[in-house]
């Protein structure tokens, strides 16, 4: 079946520093790929998707790229800020638009 | 962008009672809505899609007595955990999916449940 596996927290960064949480899925088919942001005490927010292999989704600097040959959607960030500090979530959908999420990883920026 | 909202968004209830969680799209219809479970530190876990007009698919190791799902309109559906107890106690999210445009999921802010 469809999975999605995210890479294990907490990731600890310093304030401008380079941010890379990887995600690699299984899936049969072509799904589409999401990355969602989840604040303490709060829903999740989609902060990006990618519908397509090669596709490349972007958001408030963040930037994920469909990498079919790789099977990963990897998350980065050039330079992080305190309020990126958040949980996030990997997540694909298939043909029934039913999302398999990833185990989220927590990330926490120093100032 | 489309806006789903959950009420309430914290609830304290006694073992043994029932609670009632709405999910309503604001700006859109949803043929479908799906609740999901999130403990503490994990990710979340599907419990079941709601589809409206029609009876809830819940998934593998979830008891459709224990929370009914009712889906009685393209803007509402409600999870009600029945006769709760402490190990109920979670954060319920759910999400919308417009079947009008986009196919995309909207997800609901949450609903932090906890059973004393």
């Amino acid at each position: 079946g469809n999975s999605v596996t995210q890479m294990e927290g907490p990731v600890t960064l310093s304030e401008e520093a380079f941010l890379t949480i990887n995600c690699t899925y299984t899936a049969t088919g072509y799904p589409s790929l999401f990355w969602y942001v989840q604040y303490p005490g709060e829903g999740l927010q989609l902060l990006l998707k990618a519908t397509k292999a090669d596709d490349k989704g972007s958001n408030k600097g963040f930037e994920a790229t469909y990498r079919k040959e790789t099977t990963s959607f990897h998350l980065e960030k050039g330079s992080v800020q305190v309020s990126d500090s958040a949980v996030y979530f990997c997540a694909l959908s298939g043909g029934t638009y039913k999302y398999i999420f990833g185990t989220g990883t927590r990330l926490k920026v120093l100032a | 962008g489309a806006v789903v909202s959950q009420h309430p968004s914290r609830v304290i209830c006694k073992s043994g009672t029932s609670v009632k969680i709405e999910c309503r799209s604001l700006d859109f219809q949803a043929t479908t809505m799906f609740w999901y479970r999130q403990f503490p530190k994990k990710s979340l876990m599907l419990m079941a899609t709601s589809n409206e007009g029609s009876k809830a698919t819940y998934e593998q190791g979830v008891e459709k007595d224990k929370f009914l799902i009712n889906h009685a309109s393209l803007t509402l559906s409600t999870l009600t955990v029945t006769s709760a107890h402490p190990e109920d106690s979670s954060f319920y999210i759910c999400s919308a999916l417009d079947s009008g445009s986009s196919y995309e999921q909207y997800f609901g802010p949450g609903t932090r449940l906890t059973v004393t």
